[in-house]
């Protein structure tokens, strides 16, 4: 099983400023990566796929990076609704598709 | 727009079998696969399985093969998640989702509730 690991577990940055948040695969899973958004009491969104690509209706300050086993979801400009949990999902090894911990982005 | 529509929360006694259902609607077709997530009680989000309802081609994470039955009938469009004796651990949130190459389209999850 690939494992995803996320880091920092919880990132605490103010409005308007940029936020990084990094995932690491313990073996390759190429560009086969996505990230989601979970608001409290909702189900997840699909932000990015393919490790770059941005999800429809997605706003261009989420963007993602990385190949291989080192990935980044970086948020410029940070909104009040960005403040939630964030996940990576590996898609490479069919079909074992395995998430991320999670990270908590909270407000400063 | 696409949507799928999950069946409501359920509250069963350990022991006792429950199915779950994931509906389809809008223009989402059978030519997906459908995926079933688990989120326990504050916990982040767990794999479960994928189908494929055209042709029911059906794969399970290791964690959970055995565990749950996933199933589907195209005729509805409508993906199944199912268990045969309930635990108190699976007590959680689960969620089903169109798969392309990320999970694009989620339902609002089923809660299942398994106490005594």
């Amino acid at each position: 099983e690939i494992v995803m690991t996320q880091s920092p577990v919880t990132l605490s940055v103010s409005p308007g400023e940029r936020a990084t948040l990094s995932c690491r695969a313990s073996q390759s899973v190429s560009s086969n990566l996505a990230w989601y958004q979970q608001q409290p009491g909702q189900a997840p969104r699909l932000l990015i796929y393919g490790a770059s690509t941005r999800a429809t209706g997605v706003p261009a300050r989420f963007s993602g990076s990385g190949s291989g086993t080192e990935f980044t979801l970086t948020i410029s400009s940070l909104q009040s609704e960005d403040f939630a949990v964030y996940y990576c999902q590996q898609y490479n090894n069919w079909p074992q598709y395995t998430f991320g911990q999670g990270a908590k982005l909270e407000i400063k | 727009e696409v949507h799928l529509v999950q069946s409501g929360a359920e509250v069963k006694k350990p022991g006792e079998s429950l199915k779950i259902s994931c509906k389809g609607s809008g223009n989402i077709s059978t030519s997906y696969w459908i995926g079933w997530v688990r989120q326990m009680p504050g916990k982040g989000l767990e794999w479960m399985g994928i189908i494929y309802p055209a042709d029911s081609d059906t794969r399970y994470s290791p964690s959970f093969q055995g565990q749950v039955t996933i199933s589907a009938d195209k005729s509805i469009n409508t993906a199944y998640l199912q268990w045969s004796s309930l635990k108190a651990s699976d007590t959680a949130i689960y969620y089903c989702a169109r798969w392309t190459g990320g999970m694009d389209v989620w339902g609002k999850g089923t809660t299942v509730t398994v106490s005594s």
